[in-house]
């Protein structure tokens, strides 16, 4: 499978608790986005790599919230002390330096 | 910032006949791309069609068709000749031109449902 890959497909953990999420891009890929999407709502943008270098971060991304591309291939989300409101899907995308975006399908946090 | 808007939260077609999802947005970009996207359920999200705004005509894709108003800020997407398989949840995005951060500003999406 030469898609955007991620890990796992689903989580359910306990408030309070570190999860880290795992994508791997399209290979070649340069650029890595990080979307959240929760119920009945379109995804919204938390951070942006190109390369290895994060490049831009939403606000939505608190401090709780650290994602990192190192050497440029895969990324991996990680979120500390998970609130309930973090319960959501979080989508992974690549894309090759153009305009289109492909995307992974996702890992679904459940935080109880 | 730019905002779009997906005023049908659902909507529902039979088989074979023709449906129209709205989308409008709102931006002072003068160069961007717009987007229709299209969530299976379960699925990963994939993209059907795209528009360039510097583009007068109208982007289509097989059975997928857009109406692009860029003074009304509008992008329709027509759907014809339905099938079970278009069944699905359906985003409209909206893509800045820029050197970096080809982020997507998504609407709230929606569900259509093609019936047999």
């Amino acid at each position: 499978d030469t898609g955007v890959s991620q890990d796992p497909r689903h989580k359910i953990t306990k408030r309070g608790q570190n999860v880290t999420f795992r994508c791997d891009p399209i290979s070649e890929h340069n650029r890595l986005y990080w979307y959240r999407q929760t119920l009945g709502q379109g995804p919204e943008f938390l951070t942006y790599f190109q390369n290895e270098a994060q490049l831009e971060k939403s606000r939505l991304l608190s401090d709780r919230f650290s994602a990192e591309r190192p050497k440029g291939s895969f990324s991996t989300l990680e979120i500390q002390r998970t609130e309930q409101g973090d319960s959501a899907m979080y989508l992974c995308a690549s894309s090759l330096g153009g305009p289109v975006a492909f995307f992974g399908q996702g890992t679904r946090l459940t935080v109880v | 910032a730019q905002t779009v808007t997906q005023s049908q939260p659902e909507m529902s077609v039979q088989e074979a006949e023709t449906v129209t999802l709205s989308c409008t947005y709102d931006t002072s970009e003068s160069n961007y791309y717009l987007f229709w996207y299209k969530q299976p359920p379960s699925r990963q999200m994939i993209l059907v069609i795209r528009q360039e705004a510097y583009k007068q005509q109208n982007a289509t894709e097989n059975r997928f068709s857009v109406n692009f108003q860029k003074a009304a800020k509008s992008f329709s997407l027509k759907i014809s000749d339905s099938q079970l398989g278009d069944t699905a949840m359906y985003f409209c995005a909206f893509m800045k031109r820029g050197e970096y951060g080809n982020k997507l500003v998504f609407g709230a999406g929606t569900i259509l449902r093609v019936k047999s």
